[in-house]
């Protein structure tokens, strides 16, 4: 099956830092990437979905300036978290869908787990 | 908007079959998904339904009722392995262009011996 790469896996930060997150689509090409947040024993929360080369749709209550997507390429979406706060501690997972892939081949990252101190 | 209800836990012992159900709510519903998570990691999709029936996959079969809004997993002869959250996400043709997921409240399974 097709491979989805997250990029750092675990990441600890001060809070008022910013902090990157990068998603590669490894052996596909993927037009569409989705941002995910989960907090523990909870379920995925769609926070935004990116198109590459437009700009991505957030999910009502998402700030779209403090969570910044970027999908430059078909194969790579990055998340930036910015001045980052205890709050925004939590599982961030992205998935990635081919063009030609049926709309549930949907594929998902192994996650980063961003800690804010 | 769409909401998906779950149990939140269910415990099982080796060997058993076991049923996950999952109710919905979604006005422009197109199909039903599930998908395993353990702790820590990527969720990897198990089966998907858009019409009514059973689908099978190895150990692993789901059903779906529409007119019920209903469907479950049903996992044969679980191992201490399948102990897993289990998820099932509803894609919904009316909102974000049909691309979108919205995942239930998920279900925690346990296997004991």
């Amino acid at each position: 099956g097709a491979v989805v790469s997250q990029h750092p896996s675990r990441v600890i930060c001060k809070s008022g830092t910013s902090v990157k997150i990068e998603c590669r689509s490894l052996d596909f090409q993927a037009t569409t990437m989705f941002w995910y947040r989960q907090f523990p024993k909870k379920s995925l929360m769609l926070m935004a979905t990116s198109n590459e080369g437009s700009k991505a749709t957030y999910e009502q209550g998402v700030e779209k300036d403090k969570f910044l997507i970027n999908h430059a390429s078909l194969t790579l979406s990055t998340l930036t978290v910015t001045s980052a706060h205890p709050e925004d501690s939590s599982f961030y997972i992205c998935s990635a869908r081919g063009s030609s892939g049926s709309w549930n081949e949907q594929f998902f990252g192994p996650g980063t787990r961003l800690t804010v101190l | 908007g769409q909401s998906l209800e779950q149990p939140s836990e269910v415990t099982a012992v080796e060997g058993a079959i076991v049923q996950i159900n999952c109710t919905y709510q979604t006005s422009g519903f197109y199909g039903l998904s599930w998908y395993q998570q353990h702790d820590g990691g990527a969720p990897t999709f198990l089966s998907y339904n858009a019409l009514d029936g059973l689908e099978e996959t190895g150990r692993f079969s789901s059903f779906l009722s529409r007119s019920d809004s209903y469907g479950y997993l049903l996992l044969q002869e679980v191992q201490m392995k399948d102990s897993a959250s289990y998820f099932c996400a509803v894609r919904d043709i009316l909102t974000g262009g049909g691309n979108k997921l919205t995942f239930g409240t998920g279900t925690q399974l346990k296997v004991e011996l």
